[in-house]
């Protein structure tokens, strides 16, 4: 199964509000994550079940979507939030991740 | 706290083998299902196995199948990934995560990682 995230770089300003897209090449239901990775560190895991929080992640950070087209919203960037995002499913094997969307500085 | 600290990496010729371990605290190591999620340099994000809190059931991705074996030590709260017959496309960070339950193949906390170089 594919996942397919867009677009690749978005550039945004500080305070002003992203979303990031991911679309999986057949329905996954809601078994979707988004992970947060910035240089040298390892990835976070942000939203699980397509919209749920993660433990200690605030409420800008918001998932929605279900089936195959999901999106990710940060409502106003913090400098924090400059970073890479990813999709993965977990509705079937094997696991598979989308290939990124880099959020960067406007 | 939960901690996961991979070890084993380094460099390694083609069709050589290595072994990482991952040494996991913080958390009843039973109870969760355990991931090896690789990154190339420069690249994004690959799945390559997953094992059940048992170990009964293990999962690999298709370019790592018949190389690769996973598998856990209950009592040593140790994850380990058996690379076989490796290849200059393996070369990679593996990072060992924890699945957010034995059900639900999601991964809610990460290790730093350690280096693989396939290189001759």
């Amino acid at each position: 199964m594919v996942m397919t995230q867009s677009p690749a770089i978005l550039a945004v300003s500080p305070g002003e509000r992203a979303s990031l897209s991911c679309r999986a090449s057949q329905s996954v239901s809601s078994n979707l994550a988004w992970y947060q990775q910035n240089p040298g560190q390892a990835p976070r895991l942000l939203i699980h079940g397509a919209s749920i929080r993660a433990t200690g992640i605030p409420p800008r950070f918001s998932g929605s979507g279900s089936g195959t087209e999901f999106t990710l919203t940060i409502s106003s960037l913090q400098s924090e939030d400059f970073a890479v995002y990813y999709c993965q499913q977990y509705n079937k094997w094997p696991l598979t991740f989308g290939g990124g969307t880099k959020v960067e500085i406007k | 706290e939960v901690q996961l600290l991979e070890s084993g990496g380094g460099f390694v010729q083609p069709g050589g083998s290595l072994r990482l371990s991952c040494t996991a605290s913080g958390f009843t190591f039973s109870s969760y299902a355990m991931a090896w999620v690789r990154q190339a340099p420069g690249k994004g994000l690959e799945w390559v196995s997953a094992i059940s809190r048992s170990g009964g059931d293990t999962n690999y991705a298709d370019s790592v199948t018949g190389r690769f074996s996973i598998s856990r030590d209950i009592s040593g709260n140790t994850l380990y990934l058996q690379m076989n017959s490796l290849r200059a496309e393996d070369t990679a960070v593996y990072h060992c995560a924890k699945g957010y339950s034995n059900d639900w193949y999601f991964f809610d906390s990460w290790g730093q990682g350690t280096l693989v170089t396939v290189s001759s």
